[in-house]
């Protein structure tokens, strides 16, 4: 098993710029979830699912968007990048529909947005 | 108020010294608690769950006092390898999917 797969490990945006963010796992789990981890504030969730078509919104959700069209694939899109969401952005996922087990963490995503 | 508050060190410690931090969480209907470690520049991992009668895996040990409302880890005999950021994470109310995690508390064990 590859776990939980991010792509790309690093972006560079410029102001203004979209992108989709991808995560894969491939561990039939049903819960994932999108973070953000910034020095001395933590990982902050943006945005989770609880299983296939099923979003809701974390802490930290403006400015970025989900959709849950398969068990395995739960990507992020930024919509305009700001300067603001330079960040390292981890996505997780973990077994049953709920965030009381084991989260299994993807390698992370660095981007920096000028 | 943040919902999980630590201490973010550093903490400076001889290899072979006992170590403990403690994290508070201010929601006392906090269903879950764990200790998550993450070394530098990787994603976090599960280091232990954290249950009511407490728990010990070699030489780790969590403890959960409800009360107080704080979680506790202590690493006995630290080695090298325990430098890493330790991170303290609750989940919220039931029906709540959702963690929070403390900022992390970052170790380095000296030789």
């Amino acid at each position: 098993n590859a776990g939980v797969t991010q792509t790309p490990k690093f972006q560079v945006l410029k102001t203004g710029q979209s992108m989709t963010l991808q995560c894969a796992q491939d561990m039939n789990h049903e819960y994932m979830s999108w973070y953000r981890q910034d020095p001395g504030m933590g990982l902050r969730l943006i945005h989770y699912s609880v299983g296939a078509g099923i979003t809701d919104q974390g802490e930290v959700p403006n400015g970025y968007n989900v959709s849950r069209s398969t068990t395995e694939d739960f990507p992020l899109r930024l919509l305009s990048a700001a300067p603001s969401q330079t960040s390292v952005y981890f996505c997780a996922s973990s077994r049953s529909g709920t965030a009381s087990y084991e989260q299994y963490f993807g390698p992370g995503t660095r981007l920096t947005v000028t | 108020r943040k919902e999980v508050e630590q201490d973010p060190g550093p903490f400076n410690v001889p290899e072979g010294a006992t170590v403990a931090f403690n994290c508070t969480y201010s929601n006392s209907a906090s269903q879950s608690f764990f200790w998550y470690r993450q070394d530098c520049r990787k994603e976090p991992k599960l280091l232990m769950s954290v249950y009511s009668s407490g728990n010990e895996d070699g030489r780790f040990t969590a403890q959960l006092n409800r009360a107080s409302q704080y979680i506790s880890l202590l690493i006995r005999d630290s080695k090298l390898s325990d430098s890493a950021t330790y991170l303290c994470v609750v989940k919220g109310i039931q029906g709540a999917q959702k963690l929070v995690f403390g900022q992390g508390t970052r170790l380095t064990i000296n030789p």
